[in-house]
């Protein structure tokens, strides 16, 4: 059974900095890509980062140069790197598995509980 | 960036009705979309990939179609454990896109 966990959370102060670790079981972690995915306080999803097979990155604009993605491979882990934290990245933060497809890229085919970030003074 | 717009926002329906998303991209996706459950408190569940695959275990009542820009997400019967808010989300390019979610409510 595929299991996605989520530690690392909690409140932090503006400007601050979290590391998220997403623990994975059930499947051969070297072989996917993985992605945050994060959700703020009533609203809706929004893409955070991916990291490939290969360790190849992206970001989306709002967080591209604040936040690390990176994976241990030999430890089943996915990792969030979150620096210089704004009010704007209190959310729910997912890891998620990418599926395989016929596409360069595939939908998410698995999504941890999710860890709660705050970002508070 | 690709755009990713749903309509409705909200969705009031009862259980047995038809119910239709629409999800609307600001290019062309060809079929790279996908579209996800959410309850409340949990995480999103994947129900359709490739515009209109269904993904394993999920129920019949439930279809996709679309290409390009346009897509919709159908609900044949609504049953009560179909409340829930959908989302769709691009996975032509990166940066990946959600679309903001219907919430479909009795």
């Amino acid at each position: 059974e595929v299991q996605l966990v989520e530690s690392g959370g909690g409140l932090v102060q503006p400007g601050g900095s979290l590391r998220l670790s997403c623990a994975a079981s059930g499947f051969t972690f070297s072989r996917y890509d993985m992605h945050w995915v994060r959700q703020a306080p009533g609203k809706g999803l929004e893409w955070v980062s991916v990291i490939g097979t290969t360790g190849d990155t992206y970001y989306p604009v709002s967080v591209k140069g604040r936040f690390t993605i990176s994976r241990e491979n030999a430890k089943n882990s996915l990792y969030l790197q979150m620096n210089n934290l704004r009010a704007g990245d209190t959310a729910v933060y997912y890891c998620a598995r990418e599926g395989t497809c016929s596409s360069v890229s595939c939908p998410l085919d698995y999504w941890g509980q999710g860890i709660l970030v705050t970002v508070s003074s | 960036d690709i755009q990713m717009t749903q309509s409705p926002s909200t969705l009031p329906a009862s259980v047995g009705d038809r119910v239709t998303i629409t999800c609307r991209a600001s290019q062309s996706i060809s079929s790279w979309l996908a579209w996800y459950q959410q309850k409340p408190g949990k995480a999103p569940k994947l129900l359709i990939s490739k515009a209109s695959n269904l993904e394993s275990g999920v129920p019949s009542r439930f279809s996709g179609s679309g290409s390009a820009t346009e897509f919709t997400l159908t609900i044949s019967s609504l049953q009560p454990d179909d409340f829930a808010t959908y989302y769709c989300q691009q996975y032509h390019s990166p940066p990946w896109t959600f679309g903001q979610g219907t919430k479909v409510e009795i």
